[in-house]
């Protein structure tokens, strides 16, 4: 099923370091690639998307970097923080597919 | 704004049981509907997909007769896991989107759902 490959699989950053995590797709057909955040116990939360037509979208300390010729795209944290410490997941729609996950540990 | 609201939070009830879950967009038109299921550390598997008022997309080896979801209106779906047994116990997830494919979709807080 997982149209959308996603790594690292876990990632540990110091704070105010940098966290990147890196997704792939397959089908052509995907038009939008949101990013959600997880926190146990709770539903994924959005934190930012992109549409193909875009390279780079900056939100706060987040970015997506976008490669449509290649079909990948990958998530920048700036200055991360403890509180940024979660799992989070790449996706593509329509079909609603997720990737894998990635847990980042922000150490203080 | 974007708020869905996913009823129980937590069921714990015998083997043979059917329990039913629903999802409800507060405060936005729901055309779409997704149902996931998740287990510990691992990712979002989709179940199905439902667009009100037509039958939903069933993902491969998921079991329909097995896993009921009800689109009836634009605000409500509803998973109904059927004669519950152990293997069934999971943590599972609904997502609403308004329009068509390019928006986002928003999560409810999922339930987690306990076979004896």
């Amino acid at each position: 099923q997982q149209q959308v490959k996603q790594s690292p699989q876990s990632l540990i950053v110091q704070k105010g370091g940098i966290s990147i995590i890196n997704c792939a797709y397959e089908n052509t057909a995907f038009d939008y690639f949101p990013w959600y955040q997880q926190f146990p116990g709770k539903g994924p939360a959005l934190l930012i998307a992109i549409r193909p037509d875009v390279s780079e979208k900056k939100e706060g300390r987040f970015t997506i970097s976008f490669n449509k010729s290649a079909k990948q795209f990958s998530l920048h944290i700036m200055d991360s923080q403890p509180g940024d410490s979660a799992t989070y997941f790449c996706a593509a729609s329509p079909q609603g597919r997720f990737g894998a996950g990635t847990r980042l540990t922000v150490k203080p | 704004g974007a708020v869905v609201s996913q009823h129980p939070s937590r069921v714990i009830c015998k083997s043979g049981t059917s329990v039913k879950i629903e999802c409800r967009s507060l405060d936005f038109q729901a055309t779409t509907m997704f149902w996931y299921r998740q287990f510990p550390k691992k990712s979002l598997m989709l179940m199905a997909t439902s667009n009100e008022g037509s039958k939903a997309t069933y993902e491969q080896g998921v079991e329909k007769d097995k896993f009921l979801i009800n689109h009836a209106s634009l605000t409500l779906s509803t998973l109904t896991v059927t004669s519950a047994h152990p293997e069934d116990s999971s943590f599972y997830i609904c997502s609403a989107r308004a329009g068509t494919g390019a928006q986002p979709q928003h999560f409810g807080d999922g339930t987690r759902l306990s076979i004896l």
